[in-house]
């Protein structure tokens, strides 16, 4: 049984680095499909964030790509989210998930999440 | 970006009743449209994915229907365990930029 965990700091300061990791238990994230991050602002709906491959190629929402980053530590079976240069605007609760678009199919796994506020 | 919109924003029914949910995307999608419950503190679920199929062990009360640009969300004798809120994403773009819509809420009438 797949199972994705997250963790990290649950506040951070504005213009500093979010970052987050995601454990994965039941499933190589080297053995196929995708790794991803999603988050969603408080009264606010989803938010799509990116994407790291089996392979570690990584795909990003256009409209945070500048900010940023995710990668993976295939030793510990585990993937991370920084996100730089935080606002407000990203306080949110952050999953990850698993992302079968490799045959074309969706997240069908999820974290249950973890909050992070952005606030001095 | 293929922006997602659900209709109506909060859903009242009652218990064994038939609920009938709907997203449109502003461009086609083909099939490629997922629907997710979710509930407060709990991860996301996934219900329905290709517009029409159950995910694994999900019940048959719930249904999808659509293609391309109109999608519909069937949930045919609501149970208590139903009220929550229903997201649709599509996952048609490549290279990859998944957009969901902003949530219909179902609530207990």
């Amino acid at each position: 049984q797949v199972q994705l965990q997250e963790s990290g700091p649950g506040l951070v300061k504005p213009s500093e680095t979010l970052s987050l990791t995601c454990a994965v238990s039941g499933y190589s994230i080297t053995n196929a499909y995708y790794w991803g991050w999603i988050r969603q602002p408080p009264g606010k709906g989803l938010e799509w964030i990116g994407i790291i491959s089996n392979g570690g190629i990584t795909y990003y929402n256009p409209s945070l790509k500048s900010r940023v980053t995710i990668s993976r530590d295939t030793s510990k079976n585990q993937f991370s989210l920084n996100l730089n240069s935080v606002t407000a605007a990203d306080t949110a609760i952050y999953y990850c998930a698993r992302d079968l678009r490799s045959i074309v199919q969706p997240m069908d796994v999820w974290g249950q999440g973890t909050p992070v506020t952005v606030s001095s | 970006e293929i922006v997602m919109t659900q209709s109506p924003a909060t859903l009242s029914v009652s218990p064994g009743e038939r609920a009938t949910l709907s997203c449109r995307a502003s461009q086609s999608v083909t099939n490629n449209l997922a629907w997710y419950q979710h509930k407060t503190g709990q991860a996301p679920r996934l219900l329905i994915y290709g517009a029409s199929t159950r995910a694994t062990g999900i019940p048959a009360r719930f249904s999808g229907s659509g293609s391309g640009t109109v999608f519909t969300l069937t949930i045919s004798s609501l149970q208590s365990e139903d009220f929550a809120v229903y997201y649709c994403q599509q996952y048609h773009n490549w290279p990859p930029w998944y957009t969901f819509g902003q949530g219909t809420k179902l609530d207990i009438k």
